[in-house]
């Protein structure tokens, strides 16, 4: 069974850092592109980022590029997202996301809900 | 304002059939594929239709889905309450080099 368990999300100032992480298992992570999306609260989803299997493809949504970085450790199964400089607008739980490519998002974890507010 | 547009609701009975559009340009649903994603109440977003057409194994198939052109449609047959969701559409944008989503639509079964 596919699993995707987030962590690290919670309250945060605006123009703060936050690290979120994705443990991943039941699948086999070094060939699976992995994806962040998120959900603005009442709101609908928005993909924030994606990686290739390997690393060498990234790819950002313009309203986090430059502030925020993908990255993966394949040998820990792990995804990860490094948010700086964040916005209040930034707040929203965040979904690891396992993707067919860029094509389509196969498997969701639960989400991390991450606020950014004074 | 989402690049994908989709109604923001769409209703009909129990047992009927009901069609959710989502349209874009061509340099998303134009060329590339689309996908679709059912989200209950309170829970995480589950793919129902990859690759324009194609049902992920345990999707039942009542739902199905459709392209012309810039336009792509999901249709859900023998409403069920169950089926109460959020509905969204998604595709890679070569304009964009990014995945975008439609704004979702809301389906109530009646």
């Amino acid at each position: 069974e596919v699993q995707l368990v987030e962590s690290g999300g919670g309250l945060i100032q605006p123009g703060r850092s936050l690290r979120l992480s994705c443990v991943a298992s039941g699948f086999t992570f070094d060939d699976s592109a992995m994806h962040w999306v998120r959900q603005a609260p009442g709101k609908g989803l928005e993909w924030v980022s994606g990686i290739s299997s390997s690393g060498s493809g990234i790819g950002y949504a313009d309203s986090v590029k430059d502030r925020f970085t993908i990255s993966r450790d394949n040998a820990k199964n792990s995804l990860y997202l490094q948010m700086n400089s964040l916005r209040i607008e930034d707040t929203a739980v965040y979904y690891c996301v396992k993707g067919w490519l860029f094509t389509h998002f196969e498997h969701w974890g639960q989400g991390s809900l991450v606020t950014v507010s004074s | 304002q989402s690049v994908l547009t989709q109604p923001p609701s769409v209703s009909a009975a129990a047992g009927q059939t009901v069609t959710i559009s989502c349209s874009g340009r061509t340099s998303n649903i134009g060329k590339n594929y689309v996908s679709w994603y059912q989200q209950l109440s309170g829970a995480a977003p589950k793919l129902i239709i990859h690759d324009t057409t194609k049902r992920p194994s345990g999707i039942p198939d009542r739902f199905s889905a459709s392209k012309s052109g810039t336009s792509a449609t999901l249709g859900i047959t023998g409403l069920q309450t169950g089926d109460e969701a959020d509905y969204y559409c998604a595709s890679w944008d070569d304009s964009l080099s990014g995945v975008v989503f439609g704004g979702g639509t809301k389906l109530t079964v009646l």
